[in-house]
């Protein structure tokens, strides 16, 4: 049974570009959860979604962040207009229910340096 | 407000040696309690999880102690090794669907 799987593990920007960044969960889990990680800083909760809902976006920017995760495919954290502030490592999580019950099993994350 | 407090913020300590991390937490009403290990530049790793009615919980050298009453959690390390080198994680579920809660981790840094 393959891990969380995000893709890129790498992935740099310019100022003002779109950051894409992909989540599959592990076979049989239906929420996904999105934490942003600056540097030296500890996991910070931004989203968490079932399929085709976001239940909970209240760590989210109100601006430029959207997520989404559709009924098919892989989850997506996507960041329009990209800016230095936004460099920091996007973990994403699954889980098989809600409400934080099950672990959470992390993915190896994605690191986004925006230059 | 929920909260995860973790202490210390970082730890030095020589191989062999054991060490305890801290964690209080404010979050109501308590669902579950999870320690994970962070190497850098990696995902987060389960090590423990408690429910309400545990008190104590072993992964090899590393247990896990919770005291619901009083809202803490520990770690304990025994014979630290440089592997142990990582930042460790305290999360804190309540029983609403949705997010954790999660500490801002204890650095651990194990030398020869």
């Amino acid at each position: 049974n393959a891990g969380v799987m995000q893709n890129p593990r790498h992935l740099v920007r310019r100022r003002g570009q779109e950051a894409r960044l992909r989540c599959s969960p592990m076979k049989g889990h239906s929420h996904v959860y999105w934490y942003r990680q600056l540097p030296e800083e500890g996991l910070k909760f931004m989203v968490y979604l079932q399929k085709e809902n976001i239940i909970d976006e209240s760590g989210m920017p109100k601006e430029r962040f959207s997520a989404e995760f559709p009924k098919e495919g892989p989850s997506i954290l996507r960041i329009q207009q990209v800016v230095r502030g936004d460099s920091a490592a996007y973990f994403c999580a699954s889980s098989p229910t809600a409400g934080g019950i099950d672990e959470q099993y992390f993915g190896p994350g994605t690191r986004l340096t925006v230059t | 407000k929920n909260q995860v407090e973790q202490s210390p913020q970082s730890l030095i300590i020589l191989e062999g040696k054991n060490c305890t991390l801290q964690c209080n937490y404010t979050v109501s009403p308590f669902s579950n309690l999870r320690w994970y290990k962070q190497d850098t530049g990696r995902g987060p790793v389960s090590l423990t999880i408690m429910t309400f009615s545990e008190n104590t919980k072993s992964n090899g050298r590393y247990t896990a102690t919770l005291d619901a009453d009083t809202k803490q959690s520990s770690l304990h390390i025994t014979a630290s090794q440089l592997s142990d080198s990582a930042s460790y994680i305290c999360v804190v579920s309540g029983t609403n669907a949705g997010k954790s809660t999660f500490g801002d981790g204890t650095t651990l840094t194990v030398k020869p």
